[in-house]
């Protein structure tokens, strides 16, 4: 079975300051997408991080990706209040076919304070 | 920019009754999951769909769900009896192609079970 576990699962930070949330997963997959999800609404899609060593950059978010360590990043440098929101990292199951369905982490609430 | 459409956006029941979820996937796609979220917790995988056939499905997906693509722009979630656990956000998603592309999240429908 996969599991995908994310750290911190909670995080609260001064805008400024840089943080990075982490996603282990325990199956091999060269497969994972960051999403975003701003309380009470849908997910939306970050980065796709498709081969080791992938790396990812949007405005204040950066991604990547080790395959050989089952592990990616999300880096958050000088984070700003709008940036507050749940983080979830999830990898793609990789079954025959492609139509697979992908296993979430718990997600990462993060809220950024003045 | 195209996107999943999902209808009603909240839904509540009577514990036993049938309810169905409609999602309009975006009409170039050709993979569609459905996941749930309960309150507070992470997003799980339901069920693929590709080719008009359950691809993958997930313990959850027992046999009070079902999905159809009844036309060439629906795709429901069925739950023939409701449970009060099955309450939740449900989530319709698409994809272009077999995962090299992220899946892209409909606004979800909350249900609600009494």
């Amino acid at each position: 079975e996969l599991k995908v576990e994310q750290n911190p699962l909670f995080l609260s930070m001064q805008e400024g300051k840089n943080y990075t949330i982490y996603c282990n997963y325990s199956t091999t997959s060269d497969r994972l997408y960051w999403y975003r999800q701003d309380p009470g609404k849908s997910l939306e899609s970050l980065f796709v991080l498709l081969s080791n060593g992938a790396v990812k950059q949007e405005g204040r978010l950066m991604a990547s990706l080790d395959t050989k360590a089952r592990l990616s990043t999300l880096h958050i440098t000088a984070a700003v209040h709008d940036l507050s929101a749940t983080y979830f990292c999830a990898v793609d199951m990789m079954l025959v076919g492609g139509a697979d369905g992908l296993t979430f982490g718990k997600g990462t609430h993060l809220i950024i304070q003045p | 920019e195209p996107e999943v459409t999902q209808t009603p956006s909240h839904q509540v029941t009577q514990m036993g009754q049938e309810v169905i979820l409609r999602c309009v996937p975006i009409s170039n796609h050709l993979y569609f999951y459905w996941y749930r979220q309960i309150l507070g917790q992470k997003v799980e995988f339901l069920v693929s769909f590709y080719n008009n056939e359950i691809s993958e499905k997930s313990e959850i997906f027992d046999d009070q769900f079902s999905v159809e693509r009844p036309d060439g722009s629906n795709f429901t979630l069925k739950i023939r009896s409701t449970k009060l656990e099955d309450s939740a956000m449900y989530f319709c998603a698409s994809r272009q192609l077999a995962s090299a592309d992220t899946q892209y999240f409909g606004p979800g429908t909350r249900l609600t079970v009494l």
